[in-house]
């Protein structure tokens, strides 16, 4: 038990499909992200949200929409989304500092499969 | 921009051996390296972090150490269990949440 929980942790649509993922953290953390990982490749960063406020977006697709609407809750909206889509969607929180972002706890992750 | 290598991508040892395991990168001036585990299909857990001036992290049977000078960061396992199993990452981390760059892990199975 990490302190971060997501939900739901497997997920199948098809490409017409919206859907939503849910990350909840309960350290008290002051920064969530979204992270990708897909088969053989390193994880790639998404989306940070500081105090509800997005500050990064790594160049994502607009079929990706995340939501903050408070500092333990992190959502990752997704419409039209293509089979290259299918990954593992990990959610992680920190306690972020004037200079780095500090230590990562990561929850489960959401398998997500685009059919 | 910064890089980060971890050899061998996959390793196999017999249950009982203490081993170690190797994260290094292109760029020394680093705030901070984090070592995780991630099982098959899981999510990552932090094993250690190392803060850019300590020079290592110990917890129970692993201890990270860290030279920014050369780039590089080991984790060693002593006496290692087939619990062990799983796949350990590194991420070093600079100023900002972009800056987080995680190696590609390394594929542990330790045998009974």
């Amino acid at each position: 038990e990490t302190g971060v929980t997501q939900t739901p942790r497997h997920l199948v649509m098809g490409m017409t499909n919206k859907k939503s993922l849910k990350c909840e953290q309960h350290l008290g953390h002051n920064a969530m992200y979204w992270y990708k990982q897909s088969a053989k490749k390193p994880l790639e960063l998404m989306f940070v949200y500081n105090f509800k406020e997005q500050t990064e977006n790594n160049s994502v697709p607009s079929r990706f929409s995340p939501e903050c609407p408070n500092s333990s809750h992190l959502f990752l909206h997704l419409h039209t989304l293509q089979p290259e889509d299918s990954a593992l969607y990990l959610c992680a929180s920190s306690q972020r500092g004037i200079q780095t972002a500090g230590e990562l706890f990561f929850g489960e992750g959401s398998r997500l499969t685009v059919l | 921009k910064q890089e980060v290598t971890q050899i061998p991508a996959a390793l196999s040892v017999p249950e009982g051996e203490n081993l170690v395991l190797n994260c290094s990168f292109t760029d020394s001036a680093i705030y901070n390296l984090q070592w995780f585990r991630q099982d098959p299909g899981k999510g990552l857990t932090s094993l250690l972090l190392i803060q850019s001036s300590q020079r290592e992290q110990t917890s129970g049977r692993l201890n990270a150490s860290l030279d920014k000078s050369s780039g590089r960061s080991t984790l060693y396992i002593a006496a290692s269990q087939p619990g062990d199993s799983a796949t350990y990452l590194c991420a070093v981390g600079g100023g900002s949440a972009r800056q987080l760059t995680f190696g590609s892990g390394t594929q542990l199975t330790v045998l009974p």
